[in-house]
């Protein structure tokens, strides 16, 4: 089984605020994601990578930047942290895409004061 | 584009009851449809994966289907225990661009002792 981890698994920060949230995945998948959750909206993708060096955007990905450094390692990126960004976040990676099942991490609640 | 709703928010029910949440989707291709499941504090994880329309997918009790004609997709249970409580989400295989996953917004299942 996939083991998906994220650090922190909590976050506070202030408006303005610089944020990197990190995910590391041991299962060799080629693909990793970053989604948030929120009430009502189930979870969006912000953006997602095939590999390393490798980036896509996903379907919410304004104030988000994101680096896929190794297959194992993917960062997302808040420069200018705002309010609107508080959030649930999740890390899960899969083998493939379409069909594939995605293993998700524990998750890092952010919060942006 | 690709699109899932998932109307029902909250469900509560007793143990032994019967469980049935139902979604409605739209593809223009062959859809690729799932359920995950997401406990307490944790990320989602898969539940059953459903590819053709009209065969059951089916893992630890729960069942699911998906209808072309009334493009409904539905997961129930016959007898639901308290361990069943969690948030169920309805997702879809995106099949005309990204191969991404569609989340529905999600369903809360409670079941009282």
């Amino acid at each position: 089984e996939a083991a998906v981890t994220q650090s922190p698994r909590n976050k506070v920060t202030v408006t303005g605020g610089n944020v990197t949230l990190s995910c590391r995945q041991t299962n060799s998948h080629n693909y990793m994601y970053w989604y948030r959750q929120d009430t009502g909206h189930g979870l969006r993708l912000i953006h997602y990578s095939y590999g390393a060096g490798n980036l896509q955007i996903g379907d919410v990905p304004d104030g988000y930047k994101a680096t896929r450094t190794t297959q194992e390692d993917f960062f997302l990126l808040l420069e200018l942290a705002s309010p609107s960004q508080t959030s649930l976040y999740f890390c899960a990676s899969s083998v493939g895409t379409g069909n594939a099942e995605q293993f998700f991490g524990p998750g890092t609640r952010l919060t942006v004061l | 584009g690709d699109s899932v709703t998932q109307m029902q928010g909250q469900v509560t029910l007793s143990e032994d009851d019967f469980l049935f949440i139902n979604c409605t989707y739209s593809t223009t291709w062959y859809p690729t449809l799932f359920w995950y499941v997401q406990y307490p504090g944790e990320g989602p994880q898969l539940l059953l994966k459903v590819t053709t329309a009209n065969n059951k997918g089916i893992s630890r009790g729960f069942e699911a289907t998906y209808d072309k004609g009334t493009t409904s997709f539905h997961l129930q249970k016959a007898s639901v225990q308290e361990s069943d409580s969690a948030v169920y989400y309805c997702v879809l295989g995106e099949s005309s661009g990204s191969w991404q996953l569609i989340f529905g917004s999600g369903t809360q299942l409670t079941v009282m002792p």
